[in-house]
């Protein structure tokens, strides 16, 4: 069984500064993943995706994947209360799998 | 854009009837569908996965007879909850997936409540 683990945290930063969120997974064959935002009582919602090693930047968010050492993060700069949330990291199911095993989420507050 | 609706958003029904839940992708023709419970706390958990056309492929130890899935056009699948107990009641999310994406696209998810 394909596994992705999360610290499930909680995570909690102020307004302002950066959050760090790690995620590793078992599958040395997964080519893409996933970051997804939850906020309470609602469904996820896609944040970011990224399929290679390094960095790629949307905005406030940065995903970063380090295929070797099998882990991807998300970084979040200038938090804002709004970012609290749970942020569930997904990847394929094994490679190439068009299903998605996700993590059991990091909860991150900010707090102002 | 990538808009999934599900409908209903809420549901309240009795012990031993049957509920079903449609999902819609939008603007897009989304080949396969997903459906996803979510208890309390708990991370989202596979159900099944739903191609158009043909008969949903359901993860271990989900009861198909139970959880019936429907995928009758590239827009629409259905999942109904057959002889509903209270141990159902969960948070059930569809998602779609464009043809030749990755990325999945999630409905806003319904509340199912069995009394």
């Amino acid at each position: 069984q394909k596994e992705v683990e999360q610290n499930s945290g909680p995570l909690s930063v102020p307004e302002g500064a950066i959050a760090s969120l790690n995620c590793t997974y078992s599958d040395r064959g997964s080519q893409s993943f996933f970051w997804y935002r939850q906020y309470s009582g609602k469904s996820p919602e896609l944040i970011m995706f990224i399929y290679s090693n390094g960095d790629k930047e949307d905005g406030r968010f940065t995903a970063q994947l380090n295929k070797a050492s099998q882990y991807v993060s998300l970084l979040i700069r200038d938090s804002q209360p709004s970012d609290s949330a749970t942020y569930l990291c997904a990847g394929p199911t094994q490679g190439g799998s068009e299903k998605l095993v996700f993590g059991k989420g990091t909860k991150l507050t900010v707090n102002p | 854009g990538a808009v999934v609706s599900q409908h209903p958003s809420r549901v309240i029904c009795k012990s031993g009837t049957s509920v079903k839940i449609e999902c819609r992708s939008l603007d897009f023709q989304a080949t396969t569908m997903f459906w996803y419970r979510q208890f309390p706390k708990q991370s989202l958990m596979l159900m099944a996965t739903s191609n158009e056309g043909s008969k949903a492929t359901y993860e271990q130890g989900v009861e198909k007879d139970k959880f019936l899935i429907n995928h009758a056009s590239l827009t629409l699948s259905t999942l109904t909850v057959t002889s509903a107990h209270p141990e159902d009641s969960s948070f059930y999310i569809c998602s779609a997936r464009k043809s030749g994406y990755n990325e999945q696209f999630f409905g806003p998810g319904t509340r199912l409540t069995v009394l």
